[in-house]
C-alpha cells in the first residue's frame, strides 16, 4: 500500500498550457517536499511546505499544502519544455530516531514543443 | 561543495555475483540515505545512517543487502548473490539533520543491471 499517492501518473501537454498535479495521503506529515527528477539523474528538491494551507511560489510553479497536512498540489503556469521530468512528492514522518522521508510514485510530465 | 557522488554510475553483473556501490556525501552532512528506484516508480527507502550509526533499515530489505558508513563519511551498499529483481537505480542522498526543513541532496545514482 502506497503511503503517498500521486495523480495523474502520466501527463503530456503542449508548451504554454497550465497543469496541476496532486499528492495525496491518509497520513499527516510534519512537512512535505516536491522534487523533480530527470532521466539518469537523482531527484532535485524544489520546495518544502510545512504549515497547513501554506502556498509557496517558485517562478511559474505554485505549491500548496493541504489544511490537514495530508495532501499537496503543484501547479505549473505556461509550461515549458524544460519542465519535463518526474515530479515526486515526499512526506516527512517521525520515526524512532527523528524523521524519515517517504516518496510517492511520481507524476511523469512531458511538455511538447 | 561537489555534491553527492556515487560510483559506479552503471554496473552490469551476472546473477549470483556480489556487487558493491559507493556514496560520498556532502562533507558536512551527518545523515546519509540509500534508496532504490525502479522504472516508473518513486524512490523506495532502504536504509539510513546518522553519522556512522545505521538507524533504520527497511523491512523489505533482504539479508543479502548490507550497508556501512565506517567513519561517518562515505558509505557502501553491498548486494550479495544478486538476483534479476535487484535490477534498479540505487540512489544515495545526504542531509544535514535539523529541527525543521531537512533537505535531501541526491547523487546521480548507480544503475544496476543483473543478467
Amino acid at each position: 500500500t502506497q503511503l503517498l499517492e500521486q495523480s495523474p501518473q502520466f501527463l503530456s501537454i503542449q508548451e504554454g498550457e497550465n497543469l496541476t498535479v496532486y499528492c495525496n495521503s491518509s497520513s499527516v506529515f510534519s512537512s512535505l517536499q516536491w522534487y523533480r527528477q530527470e532521466p539518469g539523474e537523482g531527484p532535485v528538491l524544489l520546495v518544502t511546505v510545512v504549515t497547513g494551507g501554506e502556498v509557496k511560489k517558485l517562478k511559474r510553479l505554485t505549491f500548496q499544502f493541504g489544511d490537514a497536512r495530508k495532501d499537496s498540489s503543484l501547479h505549473i503556469t505556461a509550461a515549458q519544455t524544460g519542465d519535463t521530468g518526474l515530479y515526486l512528492c515526499a512526506g516527512l514522518k517521525p520515526d524512532n530516531y527523528g524523521q524519515n522521508f517517504v516518496f510517492g510514485p511520481g507524476t511523469r510530465l512531458s511538455v511538447l514543443p | 561543495d561537489t555534491g553527492v557522488s556515487q560510483n559506479p554510475r552503471h554496473k552490469i553483473t551476472k546473477r549470483g555475483q556480489n556487487v558493491t556501490f559507493r556514496c560520498d556525501p556532502i562533507s558536512e552532512h551527518n545523515r546519509l540515505y540509500w534508496y532504490r528506484q525502479t522504472l516508473g516508480q518513486g524512490p523506495e527507502f532502504l536504509t539510513y545512517f546518522q553519522n556512522e550509526a545505521q538507524l533504520e533499515k527497511s523491512r523489505l530489505l533482504s539479508d543479502r543487502f548490507s550497508a556501512e558508513r565506517p567513519k561517518g563519511s562515505f558509505s557502501t551498499l553491498e548486494i550479495q548473490r544478486t538476483e534479476q529483481g535487484d535490477s534498479a537505480m540505487y540512489l544515495c542522498a545526504s542531509s544535514l539533520l535539523s529541527q525543521t526543513n531537512e533537505k535531501l541532496f541526491f547523487g546521480s545514482g548507480t544503475q544496476l543491471s543483473v543478467l
